[in-house]
């Protein structure tokens, strides 16, 4: 399994340009998870989806963020327009079923710098 | 609200000895507790879990008991060496919601 993949891993942009990360989940996984990393903030939970229906967007920090997951096998996040504090490490996640089964497989993530 | 608190690093130790990183937790209900890893440039990847209380999760060497009497989940290794220098997070989930929620993460550094 290729596990989960995201891309683009690095992106540098300009204030005010739209960003739009991307996400190709474990064939399977019904849960998709995105997260943000910063050093001030540490791991923040943005959003997740449950069979491609977003269940819990309460991480989302403003109305320039939006995610979406139009299938099982590809979710967006995207922020428009950008500003620089939204420089971070941008993680997507994937996991399948409930219960005591659930583990959450991370991306590799992708590095936004916004000059 | 469900938290989790993790002891603040960096923790620098030398190969082969002892690790020891305290974590602890605050839930209203019961909780899964997990310690994920982040190698340098890459994601997380789970280490281990434990389910309910007195549950131990092991896996390369690294043990954790989850302790519901200390609401606590440290991670112990006997002998650690070079290879183990990461990140490593705390983190914690409930049933009903499916949502990780991590501690902030404390830096291992392992000199040879």
């Amino acid at each position: 399994d290729a596990g989960v993949i995201q891309s683009p891993r690095h992106e540098v942009t300009e204030m005010g340009q739209e960003v739009t990360l991307r996400c190709k989940p474990i064939s399977g996984h019904d849960y998709l998870f995105w997260y943000r990393q910063t050093m001030m903030r540490g791991l923040e939970l943005l959003i997740y989806f449950n069979n491609n229906v977003p269940i819990d967007d309460s991480g989302m920090p403003e109305d320039r963020f939006s995610a979406k997951m139009p299938n099982a096998s590809f979710s967006t996040l995207k922020i428009q327009p950008s500003e620089p504090r939204d420089s971070a490490v941008y993680f997507c996640a994937s996991s399948f079923g409930s219960g005591v089964r659930r583990e959450q497989f991370f991306g590799p993530g992708t590095r936004l710098t916004v000059l | 609200g469900d938290s989790v608190t993790q002891m603040e690093g960096p923790v620098t130790l030398s190969e082969e000895a002892f690790l020891t990183i305290n974590c602890t937790y605050t839930a209203t209900g019961y909780p899964s507790l997990f310690w994920y890893v982040q190698y340098p440039g890459e994601g997380l990847q789970l280490l281990l879990k434990a389910t309910k209380a007195d549950d131990k999760g092991s896996n390369k060497g690294f043990e954790a008991t989850y302790r519901k009497e200390t609401t606590s989940f440290h991670l112990e290794k006997g002998s650690v060496q070079v290879s183990d220098s990461a990140v490593y997070f705390c983190a914690l989930d409930m049933d009903s919601s499916y949502k990780l929620i991590f501690g902030s993460g404390t830096r291992l550094l392992v000199r040879p």
